[in-house]
């Protein structure tokens, strides 16, 4: 079975520029995160999908980022434009319906803001 | 906030049993304990939970006290390769985080050969 793959694995762009970020998690699995880890500081929650919709967003910083998540498959995080701070790692996780915090987290994708 | 305690870093011997502890003295009746791990470079990885009682799986073993407020995450046998910040998680229950995965600092487990 396929575990959670995120692409692209590095990212570097340009203050000003979009990014968007992928995520495609485990077949099956209704809910999907996104996390991030930002330069010295721990992991922190952005936000949670269950199926297509949006469950919870509390964690997403301000609305420079956008997240989907078409027909409850994949999930793209958008980020326009990027700013300096947004660097840092951002991870996806996926689990069942019925075992919520038993996440599989993809390998994260390394972003760069220059 | 995390919701738990854990010692900054930790040494054990390749082969011996490690035994990471945490705290976690506010852990309502119907919270989970949680452990994850992040070997460096990685996604976080899932490893074991429990509620009240003692459990087992094929990774590591997960002592959970009594009044519950503290646990101890054991790697039977550590090799080079369980190297990797581990995290004690408190989570779920009803009106609890509903999936949100609060990750603290976590315990840095350095195994030495």
């Amino acid at each position: 079975e396929a575990g959670v793959t995120q692409f692209p694995s590095h990212s570097v762009i340009e203050k000003g520029q979009t990014v968007t970020l992928r995520c495609d998690p485990i077949s099956g699995h209704d809910n999907l995160y996104w996390y991030r880890r930002v330069m010295g500081k721990e992991i922190k929650f952005l936000l949670h999908f269950v199926k297509e919709s949006k469950q919870d967003e509390s964690g997403m910083p301000n609305n420079r980022f956008l997240a989907e998540r078409t027909g409850g498959t994949y999930s793209t995080l958008k980020v326009q434009p990027a700013e300096l701070e947004d660097s840092g790692v951002y991870f996806c996780a996926s689990s069942q319906w019925t075992r919520q915090e038993t996440q599989y987290f993809g390998p994260g994708t390394r972003l760069l803001v220059l | 906030d995390a919701k738990t305690t854990q010692p900054t870093s930790m040494d054990c011997a390749e082969g011996r049993a490690a035994n990471l502890p945490c705290n976690h003295s506010t852990i309502s009746g119907n919270e989970y304990v949680y452990w994850y791990r992040q070997i460096h470079s990685q996604g976080p990885q899932y490893i074991i939970h429990g509620l009240k009682n003692n459990e087992t799986n094929e990774m590591a073993s997960l002592i959970i006290t009594e009044d519950r407020k503290s646990s101890t995450l054991i790697l039977p046998h550590a090799t080079l390769r369980d190297t990797a910040v581990y995290y004690c998680i408190v989570a779920g229950g009803y009106g609890g985080s509903q999936g949100n995965l609060i990750f603290g600092k976590g315990t840095k487990l350095s195994v030495k050969p």
